[in-house]
């Protein structure tokens, strides 16, 4: 079984639709992250979490918002999708203990027509 | 501003020839850099990591080679198999463990038979 999964892994939806996606991780970190990938830009933060209490903005968190619902699960929500958050969106996760080595998942496609 | 970047977005290489990939970087505060290796509809995953302290990592095929003079990091791999096509990504953090990582935006490595 994968350590960290996302759903769905697939998306599309309209403008101005409420969107969430789902993380859960069973590697026990502590730390989880939410990326989005657009062609040419690399991956970019949306907004990570060291732990159950504490959430922080990233590079690119307007528009976006998340949830800790607890130490293996983080959700990402759009609250009205618009088209240019079409993008592949990644969780991940690291130990707070460890090194600066993020484990991912396998990433949801999001389409906003 | 791009703070890490990947100035080739792709690259090809004859099977058993060294790849070499290519990463710059602006903020004189990274200290701690992390290549990682992305197959499509996967998310990335980890592949080689070297400290400020250290100018050269190496494990297996894989070298990673930092000049903080020049803000320069390169990933040398050899020799290149096929199951090296991929895009690779370089990434940068200010402090070991601190965990936030600026991505660069990704080199496409094809290897040719």
């Amino acid at each position: 079984d994968a350590d960290v999964t996302q759903t769905p892994r697939n998306r599309i939806t309209k403008t101005g639709k409420r969107i969430m996606l789902e993380c859960s991780q069973t590697k026990g970190h502590d730390r989880m992250y939410w990326y989005r990938q657009d062609p040419g830009l690399g991956l970019q933060l949306i907004y990570y979490s060291f732990d159950v209490k504490d959430i922080n903005k990233g590079e690119i968190s307007d528009g976006y918002s998340v949830s800790r619902q607890a130490q293996a699960k983080f959700s990402l929500s759009l609250e009205s999708a618009i088209p240019n958050q079409t993008a592949l969106y990644f969780c991940a996760t690291s130990d707070a203990g460890g090194d600066n080595e993020q484990f991912f998942g396998p990433g949801t496609r999001l389409t906003v027509l | 501003d791009q703070q890490v970047k990947q100035n080739s977005p792709s690259l090809s290489v004859q099977e058993g020839r060294i790849s070499i990939l290519n990463c710059d970087y602006t903020n004189s505060m990274f200290d701690y850099f992390l290549w990682y290796k992305k197959y499509p509809a996967e998310g990335p995953t980890f592949l080689i990591s070297i400290s400020s302290i250290k100018d050269k990592n190496e494990d297996g095929r894989f070298t990673v080679f930092l000049n903080k003079s020049a803000k320069h990091l390169s990933l040398h791999i050899v020799p290149s198999q096929p199951g090296d096509s991929a895009v690779y990504f370089c990434a940068a953090s200010g402090v070991r463990g601190a965990q936030k990582l600026v991505f660069g935006q990704g080199t496409r490595l094809t290897i040719n038979p």
